[in-house]
C-alpha cells in the first residue's frame, strides 16, 4: 500500500530533551514536506526537501531541523524543543513540485 | 496574513443534501488547487485538484469549480453521507515559486445531520 509512515504517533517529552519524529514513505516520490497544524493556524509548513541531500526552509522552520539521506526517510529533528512547539505534525510527499500531497497519519506532540 | 482562506468555519447540512464549501484566494499567481478531507484523527486525504487552465473539475460525488475572475475556489458535494463529515480544506500552490509547499486555508468543518 503506498503511503508516508509517521513515527511515533504520540509523544510528550520534556523541555529540552532532543527528539526526532521518523516519516518514510514508499512511493519514490521526491519531494517531501514537514507540516505543524495549530487550532486556528491551520496547517503551515516547517521544511521540505526536494531530493536527497536538498532541503529548505519553509513557513515556520525554528527549532526544527530535517536530513534527507536517503530519498524515503525525511526525519525531523527537535534538538531542544519547548512547549510552543507542542503541535500536531504531519509529514507528506508528492511526486512532481507544486504537486498535491499524501499526508502521514500526524504524530501529536506535547513538551511539557 | 494568509493566501488562501475559507468562508465558514462550520457548515451543517442534512444527510442527502448537497454542500458547497468555499474558499477565497489572494494570490493570482496561483496555479494549482486541491481540496482535501481531514477526519478526526487522521492526517489530511488529497479528494481532488483544478489547475489554473480549467474551471471545473468532477470526480466521484464531488465537483470543484474555480473562478479565476473573483479568485474563488468552491467543492461541491452531492448527496452527502454520514462519512463526509470531516474538515475540508483548500489548499493552493504556484507551480515554479520560489518555495515548494502548499498554502493551506484554515478550514470548514463540515457536519452532516441525520
Amino acid at each position: 500500500e503506498a503511503q508516508v509512515t509517521q513515527n511515533p504517533r504520540y509523544l510528550i517529552t520534556v523541555t529540552g530533551k532532543k527528539l526526532t519524529v521518523t516519516c518514510s514513505q514508499n512511493m519514490n516520490h521526491e519531494y517531501m514536506s514537514w507540516y505543524r497544524q495549530d487550532p486556528g493556524l491551520g496547517l503551515r509548513q516547517i521544511y521540505y526537501s526536494m531530493n536527497v541531500e536538498v532541503t529548505d526552509k519553509g513557513d515556520v522552520p525554528e527549532g526544527y531541523k530535517v536530513s534527507r539521506k536517503e530519498k524515503r526517510n525525511f526525519p525531523l529533528i527537535l534538538e531542544s524543543p519547548s512547549p510552543n512547539q507542542t503541535s500536531l505534525y504531519f509529514c507528506a510527499s508528492t511526486p512532481e513540485r507544486g504537486g498535491g500531497y499524501t499526508f502521514g497519519s500526524g504524530t501529536r506532540l506535547t513538551v511539557v | 496574513g494568509e493566501s488562501v482562506g475559507l468562508h465558514l468555519p462550520t457548515l451543517s447540512v442534512q444527510e442527502g443534501d448537497n454542500s458547497i464549501i468555499n474558499c477565497a484566494y489572494s494570490n493570482s499567481a496561483s496555479d494549482y488547487f486541491i481540496w482535501y478531507k481531514q477526519e478526526s484523527g487522521k492526517g489530511p486525504q488529497f479528494i481532488i485538484d483544478i489547475r489554473s487552465n480549467m474551471d471545473k473539475r468532477q470526480g466521484q460525488r464531488v465537483t470543484v469549480l474555480l473562478n479565476k475572475t473573483v479568485k474563488h475556489l468552491s467543492l461541491q458535494i452531492a448527496a452527502t453521507q454520514p462519512g463526509d463529515s470531516a474538515v475540508y480544506f483548500c489548499a493552493e500552490n504556484v507551480s515554479g515559486g520560489g518555495a515548494d509547499g502548499l498554502t493551506f486555508g484554515k478550514g470548514t468543518h463540515l457536519i452532516i445531520q441525520p
